[in-house]
């Protein structure tokens, strides 16, 4: 398998467009996390999904940000409008919760620079 | 969720072992620990884990004190490839994988 795939591997973007990142988790993986890492905050989960429905946001910093996994092999990040504050490396993970309690270690993706200016 | 107190840095000799501590006094019993690191410019990667009793696997032992509130990742001989920081993270069995990073311990390894 490739691992968990993000795309793009950079984006610059101007302040007030929309941002849209995107995530392919491993193939069978049902558990999917999209994470923040800056300098001053270090890395922050954002939101967590489980079989494609989201189980809990509260890490997603305001209303400009929202997350999707329309399927489970796709999930998409967008931020709109975007702030220069939202620069940051932008990484997506992916496991597998079995039944009984079982999971799988976290495979994280190479992340999305995202820079806005 | 419990927190976790690490070093911020640590330096070692290549070929030589390193320990690197973890205090988590606030774990409760049904928390997992977890071992990432993240080498420059990539994703976290899976280092190791585990509960109750010590475990060994190809990259690394993971030494868990008996009261639980304290524990040792051990890299056996460091490379210079293991240079990373490396984060030590509780999670409860039932979000396994939901982590709340924090700063991690920034190891130099020195050829």
């Amino acid at each position: 398998d490739a691992g968990v795939i993000q795309s793009p591997r950079h984006e610059v973007t101007e302040m007030g467009q929309e941002v849209t990142l995107r995530c392919k988790p491993i193939s069978g993986h049902n558990s999917l996390f999209w994470y923040r890492q800056t300098m001053m905050r270090g890395l922050e989960l954002l939101i967590y999904f489980n079989n494609n429905v989201p189980i809990d946001d509260s890490g997603m910093p305001e209303d400009r940000f929202s997350a999707k996994m329309p399927n489970a092999s796709f999930s998409t990040l967008k931020i709109q409008p975007s702030e220069p504050r939202d620069s940051a490396v932008y990484f997506c993970a992916s496991s597998t919760r079995y039944r009984g309690g079982r999971n799988t270690e976290a495979f994280f993706g190479q992340g999305t620079r995202l820079t806005v200016v | 969720d419990a927190k976790t107190t690490q070093p911020n840095s640590m330096e070692s000799n290549e070929e030589e072992p390193v320990h690197l501590p973890c205090n988590h006094s606030t774990i409760s019993g049904t928390d997992y620990i977890h071992w990432y690191r993240q080498l420059p410019s990539q994703g976290p990667e899976y280092v190791i884990h585990g509960l109750t009793s010590n475990v060994n696997n190809r990259m690394a032992s993971l030494a868990i004190a008996e009261d639980r509130k304290s524990s040792t990742l051990i890299l056996h001989r460091a490379t210079l490839r293991d240079a990373a920081v490396y984060y030590c993270i509780l999670s409860a069995v039932y979000n396994f994988n939901k982590f709340y990073f924090g700063s991690g311990t920034k190891l130099n390894v020195k050829p």
